[in-house]
């Protein structure tokens, strides 16, 4: 069973702070990582998929990297905004676009 | 271009009744996979539909079925419902390997 961890649970920020949240996994038996951004009572917000490891994307203040052989992917977002304010959830692409989730990182920016 | 829609958006359900959730995928979308989130999980993969068939299914068990119609949009029945399937219910879509997208999704109660 592949098991997706994400960290932390959950992060308190002031508006305009750095933050960053890690996606661990335990090997790179995958075929792509996706992460989405989810806010309340809306559908999760495709953000990025990345396939190769080294891949960097960046969408406006938010940018995530991807390194297969050690586990992880981490998502970074510049200078918090409240409406950044969302759960983010990174999963894996195990084929056929069958998505094994983590549990999620819970944001909330504080103006 | 209306997104995934999903319906109902809240039911409430008696243990031991059965529930069917509806699914329209995105346009030009052929398939659709569904998910169900617990409180405090991930989402968690149910099944997959392609072609009118099921093409892959996660480990839930067979009080769960569903199916895809022509016009690709899906029904996700469960029958002899347990307090533990009280849950979201999320949709998504996808054709080939493009973003998968996701709708609202159903909030289920089982009373």
């Amino acid at each position: 069973i592949l098991n997706v961890e994400q960290s932390p649970q959950s992060l308190h920020v002031q508006e305009g702070d750095s933050t960053n949240f890690t996606c661990s996994f335990p090997s790179s038996n995958f075929y792509a990582l996706h992460w989405y951004r989810w806010e309340t009572a809306k559908s999760p917000e495709a953000l990025f998929v990345m396939t190769l490891n080294g891949d960097e994307k960046k969408k406006g203040r938010i940018s995530a990297t991807l390194n297969t052989k050690e586990g992880y992917s981490y998502l970074y977002i510049k200078g918090s905004q409240p409406e950044d304010s969302a759960t983010y959830l990174c999963a894996l692409n195990t084929g056929f676009q069958k998505l094994v989730f983590g549990t999620g990182t819970r944001l909330l920016v504080s103006p | 271009d209306a997104g995934v829609t999903q319906s109902p958006t809240h039911l409430i359900k008696t243990r031991g009744q059965q529930v069917t959730l509806r699914c329209s995928p995105k346009s030009g979308h052929d398939t659709v996979s569904w998910y169900q989130q617990a409180l405090g999980q991930g989402p968690q993969f149910i099944f997959q539909y392609y072609e009118e068939e099921e093409r892959q299914r996660g480990n839930f068990p067979d009080r769960f079925s569903g199916h895809q119609f022509p016009n690709y949009s899906s029904e996700l029945n469960v029958n002899a419902l347990l307090l533990g399937d009280s849950a979201l219910y999320l949709c998504a879509s996808s054709r080939g390997t493009g973003t998968i997208y996701f709708g609202e999704g159903s909030w289920l109660t089982v009373v």
